[in-house]
């Protein structure tokens, strides 16, 4: 069985401070992780992916496979990242996303 | 990036109704999926929507409840039968454009309230 946990339901931090956001998850096999975000107001849309090792709008994420955690983080916060923060993940089954809680982020000014 | 449009948006249905959900994508997409979202709850699978074929459902969800149809690559829709309170959640249609991307694109989603 695959799960996601996003041990965090609310996140606060100020403007300009690091985050973190967390996410753990527990697959047999070699998942793919991804974070996606949901801003107010709009759909969900994927913010980065482990695989492709990348910094989108700051954030970058590393998978340990050691810690089996793939954590959300930017040095710096802005108002603008306020937003609903899912971690996903996928196994062997194409397509199927299992997704943790979600986290809710509040950049305040 | 994909266009997927819902409809409706939002309703309000009585019990023992049902209401079908449409998913309208801008172009041909290899893969469609319905993914539920309970009040206060994550995001869960319902079923692969699969083109000319029976949908291809997880486990806790069955047919006759979530009946799905595929007609097209760019059209799927989703019906929740029999509807009762505990259906109330936001149903999202997703879709993979072609095989070998690994983004899933999502849809603006279904608010359903069964009163």
């Amino acid at each position: 069985a695959q799960r996601v946990t996003q041990p965090e339901k609310l996140l606060s931090v100020f403007k300009g401070a690091p985050v973190e956001l967390k996410c753990n998850y527990s697959y047999s096999g070699s998942p793919e992780l991804f974070w996606y975000v949901q801003y107010s107001r709009q759909r969900l849309q994927l913010l980065l992916r482990h695989i492709s090792r990348e910094s989108i709008k700051g954030f970058t994420a590393d998978l340990n496979k050691g810690e089996t955690s793939f954590h959300l983080k930017k040095p710096f916060a802005q108002e603008e990242d306020s937003a609903m923060y899912y971690c996903a993940l996928r196994g062997t089954s194409y397509g199927k996303l299992t997704f943790g809680q979600g986290t809710i982020l509040t950049v305040h000014p | 990036s994909a266009v997927i449009s819902q409809k409706p948006s939002r309703d309000i249905c009585q019990r023992g109704t049902s209401l079908t959900i449409q998913c309208q994508v801008d172009s041909q997409v290899t893969m469609m999926f319905w993914y539920r979202q309970q009040p206060g709850q994550s995001l869960t699978l319902i079923a692969t929507a699969n083109q000319g074929s029976e949908a291809t459902y997880e486990s806790g969800f069955v047919i006759d409840k979530f009946p799905i149809s595929r007609p097209n690559l760019t059209f799927s829709t989703l019906t929740v039968s029999n509807m009762s309170p505990e259906d109330s959640s936001i149903y999202l249609c997703s879709v993979i454009y072609h095989q070998g991307t690994d983004t899933q694109y999502f849809g603006p989603g279904t608010r359903l309230t069964v009163l």
